[in-house]
């Protein structure tokens, strides 16, 4: 079955710095990748939306990238900010695209 | 602005009791979702539909049911409420077609006693 696999562990790093989180997925070729974000308390908001054949996106202090070789995508925050503490969660999908399913996320914290 | 609004914030419910989740968006989505959220385990995809009516099992079905009699509203039926359905609920909604972002409700914290 597909599997979607993000570090589990929390991300601590400082502001100013660039963080970067990892999503790998197994058992399915997935044309798409989604990013979102998710406060505590809330629903996911959707980020950024790569395709496999852009290998990599931008969206102001974003950067993500998509290999499909590797069957990874990271996800860069650059000049990172306290504000930018949340969980982050990708969502591959590919041919079935009316099913999205999500990895479990991963927790980030800037400190000042 | 577009919205994805879940009927409940907060919801306490006995064991063996028929729930209800109530989904409602307004922006004309083919697609809709039943998510739970449990710490740990990230979301998890109950059911999903992509046309009234239609309806197809996500990843974790077993003690659920849905229901899609109109396109803006999309529930979520807990036959007989157990406490492991303790958790938070959550509704989404996107177009058909790769692309569409998904948007979500503000969810529902279920507690069953």
């Amino acid at each position: 079955s597909q599997k979607i696999e993000q570090n589990s562990e929390a991300l601590n790093i400082q502001e100013g710095k660039t963080a970067t989180l990892t999503c790998n997925y197994t058992n399915y070729s997935p044309a798409y990748l989604q990013w979102y974000r998710q406060d505590p308390g809330r629903g996911p908001v959707f980020l950024l939306l790569i395709r496999e054949n852009e290998k990599e996106k931008r969206k102001e202090r974003l950067k993500v990238t998509f290999d499909t070789t590797l069957k990874q995508s990271l996800f860069h925050i650059t000049a990172s900010q306290p504000a930018d503490s949340a969980t982050y969660l990708c969502a591959p999908f590919g041919g079935g695209y009316n099913k999205l399913i999500f990895g479990a996320g991963t927790r980030l914290a800037v400190h000042p | 602005d577009v919205k994805v609004t879940q009927s409940s914030r907060y919801l306490v419910k006995r064991t063996g009791e028929k729930v209800f989740l109530e989904c409602v968006q307004d922006m004309d989505h083919e697609n809709m979702f039943w998510y739970r959220q449990d710490p740990g385990l990230g979301l998890r995809l109950i059911y999903f539909s992509y046309d009234v009516k239609m309806k197809e099992k996500g990843d974790i079905p077993e003690g659920y049911s849905v229901s899609r009699e109109k396109k803006e509203r999309f529930s979520l039926i807990l036959e007989s409420a157990s406490t492991n359905q303790t958790s938070m609920y959550l509704c989404a909604s996107r177009i058909q077609g790769p692309w569409g972002e998904a948007f979500f409700g503000q969810g529902t914290r279920l507690t069953v006693v």
